[in-house]
């Protein structure tokens, strides 16, 4: 099945202790992008990978790394976390073959709560 | 610089009537435009798109939406509401091929029996 896997897809910590949340696409899409979900705000970029090696600052990069060392995973790394990071993740990806080009597929989600 | 809007924050809908979550956009070039829809602890799923061609575009589960130019404004509609549609529903736009896209703040449905 096509799908994009986040792991963990809950995650309680406290702040200052480095993270890493995991994302994996078994698509062979070349975009991958990161995402936060705050109510009243709607989905915000932090990072995107056009492909292997290529990353970009989406809207909101502050606080978080990214990498893209192989083409199917895309780890969002947030290095000392904070209470404002407090958040639902996603990861999705996207090819840019028909019919599916232009479309995010996107991951069930990563709900951290920093204390 | 692109925009995209959602004036409504909650839709209320008896099941079998229709339905309609509005947004409009801002773009400088030509829009691509998009409706995803989030279920309850699920990632976003897709409805449809629009890139060219029709102005009425249909995507899945019986969702429709028309491209309206003049108006910028791409609103989603269903011709009658099941229950099962409530959920979370975005709006996103990005200016050409090229663009960054952008979301809505979303719009929640509330199908009532």
């Amino acid at each position: 099945e096509a799908q994009v896997t986040q792991n963990p897809r809950y995650l309680i910590t406290v702040t200052g202790k480095k993270l890493t949340v995991t994302c994996s696409q078994n698509m062979n899409h070349e975009y991958m992008s990161w995402y936060r979900q705050d109510p009243g705000l709607g989905l915000r970029q932090i990072y995107y990978s056009m492909n292997v090696e290529v990353t970009d600052k989406g809207d909101v990069p502050e606080g978080y790394k990214v990498s893209r060392k192989e083409k199917r995973n895309f780890p969002l790394i947030l290095e000392s976390p904070s209470p404002n990071q407090t958040s639902l993740y996603f990861c999705a990806s996207r090819g840019d073959m028909a019919p599916g080009a232009n479309v995010l597929t996107f991951g069930a989600g990563s709900r951290l709560t920093v204390l | 610089a692109q925009s995209v809007a959602q004036p409504e924050d909650q839709v209320n809908v008896a099941e079998g009537n229709p339905l309609t979550v509005k947004c409009t956009y801002s773009v400088s070039g030509n829009p691509y435009l998009f409706w995803y829809v989030q279920y309850p602890n699920r990632g976003l799923q897709f409805l449809l798109k629009y890139i060219t061609g029709d102005n009425l575009v249909k995507g899945s589960y019986g969702f429709e939406a028309e491209f309206n130019k003049s108006q910028t404004s791409f609103h989603l509609k269903k011709p009658s509401a099941l229950v099962s549609d409530s959920a979370l529903y975005f709006c996103a736009v990005r200016d050409g091929s090229w663009g960054k896209l952008q979301f809505g703040a979303g719009t929640q449905v509330v199908v009532t029996p």
